[in-house]
């Protein structure tokens, strides 16, 4: 595997279900993101974390929760989630240095539909 | 934060003919990147582009920082060239703000 690989592709669940989503980079980066898209509207950071720890969260409601075990990996919890939640959710990576966060890689993304 | 505009929204192409793209932030800017997003959904990474000036093959980019706005060129455009192309600037908190999109369609 290369790149910024993102399981499951495809995810439809209920509202009352409980999910994650996977993220791996082969990168060798040291900061991960999530990104939510919706349907017509810009992509949103949702989460950072650098050298495994959580440095944003942007006002994300609780009913995501992020981990992020190693720099490696990155999950997202999913659970009692809203038809509105419904999105693409995208996982990033990135070098962090001493001079800030440089180019960013992202995965294919899963998307996720909630019934 | 900083804001991003990106213009124009949409664009159509006869195969074959070149375009600009630009991107306009409200700040200066320590990251900008150039993306092209499938009709799968992936980002694909065009370029990274701080300031001056790259260029990949038909592909090329100009960042004019002092100025605050980012210019990308497609020349001799293909069907595979159509998407959606997104630009993404940070600033000191390194937080990458994506633009709404410019959506390309390339014809035959």
């Amino acid at each position: 595997e290369t790149g910024v690989t993102q399981t499951p592709r495809h995810l439809v669940m209920g509202m009352t279900n409980k999910k994650s989503l996977k993220c791996e980079q082969h990168l060798g980066h040291n900061a991960m993101y999530w990104y939510k898209q919706s349907a017509k509207k810009p992509l949103e950071l949702m989460f950072v974390y650098s050298l495994e720890e959580r440095v944003e969260n942007n006002s994300v409601p609780s009913r995501f929760s992020p981990e992020c075990p190693n720099s490696s990996h990155l999950f997202l919890h999913l659970h009692t989630l809203q038809p509105e939640d419904s999105a693409l959710y995208l996982c990033a990576s990135s070098q962090r240095l001493a001079g800030g966060y440089y180019e960013q890689y992202f995965g294919p993304g899963t998307r996720l539909t909630v019934t | 934060g900083i804001q991003v505009e990106q213009s124009p929204p949409d664009l159509i192409l006869q195969e074959g003919a070149n375009s600009t793209l630009r991107c306009n932030f409200s700040d200066s800017v320590n990251n900008l990147q150039w993306f092209h997003q499938n009709p799968w959904g992936q980002l694909i990474n065009l370029f990274y582009i701080p300031s001056g000036t790259k260029q990949n093959g038909r592909l090329s980019a100009t960042t004019v920082a002092t100025e605050r706005y980012s210019l990308l060129y497609i020349s001799s455009s293909q069907t595979t060239d159509s998407g959606v192309y997104f630009c993404a600037v940070a600033g000191a908190n390194s937080k990458l703000t994506f633009g709404k999109g410019i959506t390309l369609s390339v014809r035959p």
